[in-house]
């Protein structure tokens, strides 16, 4: 069946771009996440969602990180002005069900952003 | 301030040997600890999870110890296989509260 999917794989921005990075959860999934992982480093919490309702967002390193999931689906994380210290890979993970530590987790492959 | 310590970067141990993967943490108000396993290229996949009111978990060839009083956890793979080379990490959240803390992760190295 289909797992979590992550759109680009990978991207190249130049410093001071834009980006959008793409989450498609499992079909039904009510909670989704964000999470950053830097080279040599374990994931790092960034924002989550139960259906559209963004519950925290406590992770985000600053407002130039925006994450949407309007009709409680896909879900879209934005950088603006990209700095080179947001290079990591950016993992989207997300369960059927919401508000239990126990809920297992299924992560996408993550995009790997690079910013030159 | 890394609540969730892997302080092994790296371990490599011969097939149908023992692996022991450790993990460390701070916040005691953690209750809930995973085992997520990477390989290269994916997402982390879910292995075992222990709930803080227990000691042991065991599903197959993997077993999850916990010491609370300690705030140490451990990995134990037996027998270990090939297919077990990955990236291991220890993660831990609380009661209420869904998101994940992880370590940094564990190289483990089965040498055929």
């Amino acid at each position: 069946g289909a797992g979590v999917s992550q759109s680009p794989r990978y991207k190249v921005a130049k410093r001071g771009q834009d980006v959008a990075l793409r989450c498609d959860p499992i079909s039904g999934h009510v909670s989704l996440f964000w999470y950053q992982q830097a080279l040599g480093q374990g994931p790092e919490f960034l924002t989550n969602f139960q259906n559209e309702a963004q519950l925290d967002k406590s992770g985000l390193p600053s407002d130039r990180f925006f994450a949407e999931r309007p009709e409680g689906s896909v879900s879209t994380l934005k950088i603006q002005r990209t700095q080179q210290e947001d290079s990591a890979v950016y993992l989207c993970a997300s369960t059927l069900l919401a508000g239990g530590a126990d809920n297992e987790q299924f992560f996408g492959p993550g995009t790997r952003l690079t910013v030159l | 301030d890394q609540q969730v310590k892997q302080n092994s970067p790296s371990l490599s141990v011969q097939e149908g040997r023992i692996s022991i993967l450790n993990c460390d943490y701070t916040n005691s108000m953690f209750d809930y600890f995973l085992w997520y396993k990477k390989y290269p290229a994916e997402g982390p996949t879910f292995l075992i999870s222990i709930s803080s009111i227990k000691d042991k978990n065991e599903d197959g060839r993997f077993t999850v110890f916990l010491n609370k009083s300690a705030k140490h956890l451990s990995l134990h793979i037996v027998p270990s296989q090939p297919g077990d080379s990955a990236v291991y990490f220890c993660a831990a959240n609380c009661f209420g509260n869904e998101k994940l803390t992880f370590g940094t992760g564990t190289r483990l190295t089965i040498i055929p």
